[in-house]
């Protein structure tokens, strides 16, 4: 089956640090690979994504490269800022059925401080 | 634009008591639903997903229900809530037919507490 697994946190930075979040995935198929962020109190909010192998996904600073040779999507932001923190979700779609299913990580907390 | 709806915010109910959470969708027709459950160190588990009227798919067995009277609304029920049901429930919406690259849209979810 399919499956993902993240880094597991909290992981806490100062602002204007670099930010690496693990993320690896299990599939049958060829997967589509997306990065959700979900703010306090929130629902999940797509932040990028990547359709296939050496694809780079990005957004609002961050971004992430489909490594289809190390079943690998880590999210990468040169420089966070406090509004930054929330939980970080990796996701993959891939066929299950008559239907495309997303499978989630269990999500990253990010704290950055001023 | 398409939004999505979801209520309530936030819901306590005792032990044994009935559970409805509703869910709609504007400005898209024919979406594909989704019921996620989101537990504290465990992520997000899909629940139901619908891909038409009348169409619900369970993806675990327990103790809630899907059903989609209609094409844009999607409501999750239980007729004795357990407290193994609290949890943050997340509904979600994605275009029909456009396969795997097409992302979900999320609600803001409903805190639900079983006490």
């Amino acid at each position: 089956g399919n499956s993902v697994t993240q880094m597991e946190g909290p992981v806490t930075l100062s602002e204007e640090a670099f930010l690496t979040i693990n993320c690896t995935y299990t599939a049958t198929g060829y997967p589509s690979l997306f990065w959700y962020v979900q703010y306090p109190g929130e629902g999940l909010q797509l932040l990028l994504k990547a359709t296939k192998a050496d694809d780079k996904g990005s957004n609002k600073g961050f971004e992430a490269t489909y490594r289809k040779e190390t079943t690998s999507f880590h999210l990468e932001k040169g420089s966070v800022q406090v509004s930054d923190s929330a939980v970080y979700f990796c996701a993959l779609s891939d066929r299950g059925g008559s239907n495309y299913k997303l499978t989630f990580g269990k999500g990253t907390l990010l704290t950055v401080n001023p | 634009s398409q939004t999505i709806h979801q209520w309530p915010a936030t819901l306590v109910q005792p032990v044994g008591s009935p559970l409805s959470l509703e869910c709609t969708v504007e400005g898209t027709s024919n979406p594909n639903l989704y019921w996620y459950r989101q537990a504290a160190g465990r992520g997000l588990q899909l629940l139901f997903y619908s891909v038409g009227i009348g169409q619900i798919s369970s993806e675990v067995p327990q103790n809630l229900s899907a059903s989609r009277p209609q094409d844009r609304q999607f409501i999750l029920s239980s007729k004795k809530l357990l407290l193994s049901d609290s949890g943050f429930y997340l509904c979600a919406w994605s275009a029909f037919g456009t396969g795997r690259d097409s992302p979900l849209h999320f609600g803001n979810g409903t805190r639900l507490t079983v006490t």
